[in-house]
């Protein structure tokens, strides 16, 4: 396992404004994700973080909205852009390690848009 | 098109009981699943996983059953404590995918 950290712990923002959340994790690890929960529902992938190129996004998710990068092995950031209320939710960074289907969750970041 | 799915939002168990959880699929191209566990205010935690080539997996007080051709499968805990109380959720992944797609999740509540 590894320990992952997630700034800010929560937020609450204006709506059209953009917050970029910080996942650091203590160990090299060759995937990370980001994850959103929101209020009463349950894990949604948004996108696997590649390092060094562009994150791959699932489906309903884009890059416009929600920009990621990946500058090396432990560090990853979500920028949620041009916020709206539908975007209050729990976003949460995650990471596999080589040979390993587990994925380990960081604390979770959340966000309210008023 | 909900591919795992958790029909119980909800259960109670007493102390020293066991708690089984269950998850069922639709995917069958599934082939690894995962039992997390979620306090509030935390991010979900690993407990448990299965491959699709084993029917059950044990890890003390936890084992998760497989049960391919009915495409369920389930987490027992035993005995249960009342630290067990949390959001369970399974997730599943396809071959070299790695995304996880999670159930809606069950609130255990292990009453003492």
């Amino acid at each position: 396992s590894a320990v992952i950290s997630q700034k800010p712990s929560r937020d609450i923002c204006q709506r059209g404004t953009s917050l970029t959340i910080q996942c650091q994790v203590d160990s090299q690890v060759t995937m990370m994700f980001w994850y959103r929960q929101q209020p009463g529902q349950s894990l949604t992938l948004i996108a696997t973080a590649n390092q060094g190129s562009e994150a791959t996004y699932e489906s309903g998710f884009v890059i416009d909205k929600f920009p990621i990068s990946r500058p090396n092995l432990t560090f990853s950031t979500l920028t949620v852009s041009n916020m709206s209320p539908e975007d209050s939710s729990i976003y949460l960074c995650s990471v596999e390690f080589r040979g390993s289907y587990e994925q380990y969750f960081g604390p979770g970041t959340r966000l309210t848009v008023t | 098109d909900q591919q795992v799915k958790q029909n119980s939002p909800s259960l109670s168990v007493q102390e020293g009981r066991i708690s089984i959880l269950n998850c069922d699929y639709t995917n069958s191209m599934f082939d690894y699943f995962l039992w997390y566990k979620k306090y509030p205010a935390e991010g979900p935690t690993f407990l448990i996983s299965i491959s699709s080539i084993k029917d059950k997996n044990e890890d003390g007080r936890f084992t998760v059953f497989l049960n391919k051709s009915a495409k369920h499968l389930s987490l027992h805990i035993v005995p249960s404590q009342p630290g067990d109380s949390a959001v369970y959720f399974c997730a599943a992944t396809a071959g070299s995918a790695r995304q996880l797609t999670f159930g809606s999740g069950t609130q255990l509540t292990v009453l003492p």
